[in-house]
């Protein structure tokens, strides 16, 4: 079954304890992104990849990390969380052209008290 | 830089009524234009995407949107709602390098 997978989906944490969150797919894509989703904000970009070892900045890259080292990996790393960086989290994938709609993980609920 | 709008936070209708989610856009060159759905707890799904052609597109669950050049606009409607078609919508923007900007979200209730 085509699909990305996020791990965990469920997270508390405290103020400074390093974590990482990963996502993998399954369909051979180029491109992966990760996103949060605040309330009335909508989904804001975080990193994307187009592809192994390319990352670039989205709209809201401060206080995360990113690595592409193989083509179905793209884990989000948050070196020192804060409390302003609870939020939801979705990794997606596409093929390369961006004429294509992306898929979407299950998403990760992040807390850091 | 480009930008989506969804200029209402919540829809209400009737089951059997027609619906329309608005979507506005803004982007230099041609836009790719998408909708997809979350449902409660669940990740996005796809709904329909514009890429060129034909301004009038079909997707799942009996969804179309209209694509309007002049008005920047893709609003999704479906001529007679159902109660399971409750949940979150996202207008979504993509150019052709790859940058991708989501609207806020309308969230659609279907009342029986």
């Amino acid at each position: 079954e085509a699909q990305v997978t996020q791990n965990p989906r469920y997270l508390i944490t405290v103020t400074g304890k390093k974590l990482t969150v990963t996502c993998s797919q399954n369909m051979n894509h180029e491109y992966m992104s990760w996103y949060r989703q605040d309330p009335g904000l909508g989904l804001r970009q975080i990193y994307y990849s187009m592809n192994v070892e390319v990352t670039d900045k989205g709209d809201v890259p401060e206080g995360y990390k990113v690595s592409r080292k193989e083509k179905r990996n793209f884990p989000l790393i948050l070196e020192s969380p804060s409390p302003n960086q609870t939020s939801l989290y979705f990794c997606a994938s596409s093929p390369w052209d961006s004429n294509n709609e992306q898929f979407f993980g299950p998403g990760t609920r992040l807390t850091v008290l | 830089a480009q930008s989506v709008a969804q200029p209402e936070d919540q829809v209400n209708v009737a089951e059997g009524n027609p619906l329309t989610v608005k979507c506005t856009y803004s982007v230099s060159g041609n836009p790719y234009l998408f909708w997809y759905v979350q449902y409660p707890n669940r990740g996005l799904q796809f709904l329909l995407k514009y890429i060129t052609g034909d301004n009038l597109v079909k997707g799942s669950y009996g969804f179309e949107a209209e694509f309007n050049k002049s008005q920047t606009s893709f609003h999704l409607k479906k001529p007679s709602a159902l109660v399971s078609d409750s949940a979150l919508y996202f207008c979504a923007v993509r150019d052709q390098y790859n940058d991708m900007r989501f609207g806020a979200g309308t969230r659609l209730t279907v009342k029986p």
